[in-house]
């Protein structure tokens, strides 16, 4: 119950192209779901967050949605460049006083080509 | 500038020796956290503290330790009792409120020579 499933594993978009990486959870006490972006040999940064009392959030190109009742989230890539090829993971947790146990699904690793 | 250093960059281990992963933070975070990310693999939680003097095991603790003695600090030390130790090691810390977000060091490389 407490898995986050991310696929796909890779992804290779061109230049422009919208990615759009998908993410499934089974535990429904999860009630915030942050994406990060990873650059080889850096830490992951947050890129954006969600709760489920909203469908949609934008921040720039990057866009969340989310579908409570199937359990699914996903995140896309507007208009996407070269400079957003990273590593992507979606994470869950659920509110823990004091504590954010983040669960992490396994990444996706995006090229953009020129 | 603010932000979570952790050092060194590269780590080598040799069989039946202990190392020690520093992570110092200067965002005045309550809370720490230690992750060990491996290829394919999402980021899995080592250890953790919520405040000084006070640390939790993780999903995958066996074979490491740490200590937090000093708020900024939160060091782990992966024992000859790991028996997988390579991989890329990778500190966090956050505020102690709601949902704060977690932020990241660069990591430490750790391999076996």
């Amino acid at each position: 119950q407490q898995q986050v499933k991310q696929s796909p594993q890779s992804l290779i978009v061109q230049k422009g192209g919208i990615p759009i990486i998908n993410c499934a959870y089974e535990n429904t006490a999860f009630d915030y779901f942050p994406w990060y972006q990873q650059f080889p040999g850096k830490g992951p940064a947050l890129l954006i967050a969600i709760r489920p009392d909203v469908s949609e959030k934008k921040e720039g190109r990057f866009t969340i949605s989310f579908n409570k009742s199937a359990k699914q989230f996903s995140l896309h890539i507007m208009d996407s460049q070269p400079g957003d090829s990273a590593t992507y993971f979606c994470a869950a947790t659920k509110r823990n006083t004091g504590f954010q146990k983040l669960v992490f699904g396994t990444g996706t690793r995006l090229l953009v080509s020129p | 500038d603010g932000g979570i250093t952790q050092s060194p960059k590269y780590l080598f281990r040799k069989e039946g020796q202990n190392v020690t992963l520093s992570c110092e933070q200067n965002l005045n975070h309550d809370a720490m956290y230690w992750y060990r990310q491996d290829p394919g693999q999402g980021l899995r939680l080592i250890y953790y503290s919520q405040i000084v003097n006070d640390f939790q095991k993780g999903d995958i603790a066996e074979g490491y330790s740490v200590s937090r003695e000093k708020k900024e600090s939160f060091p782990l030390t992966v024992t000859s009792a790991q028996k997988n130790p390579t991989a890329f090691y990778l500190c966090a810390s956050s505020f102690s409120t709601g949902h704060a977000p977690q932020h990241f060091g660069d990591g430490t490389r750790l391999s076996i020579l």
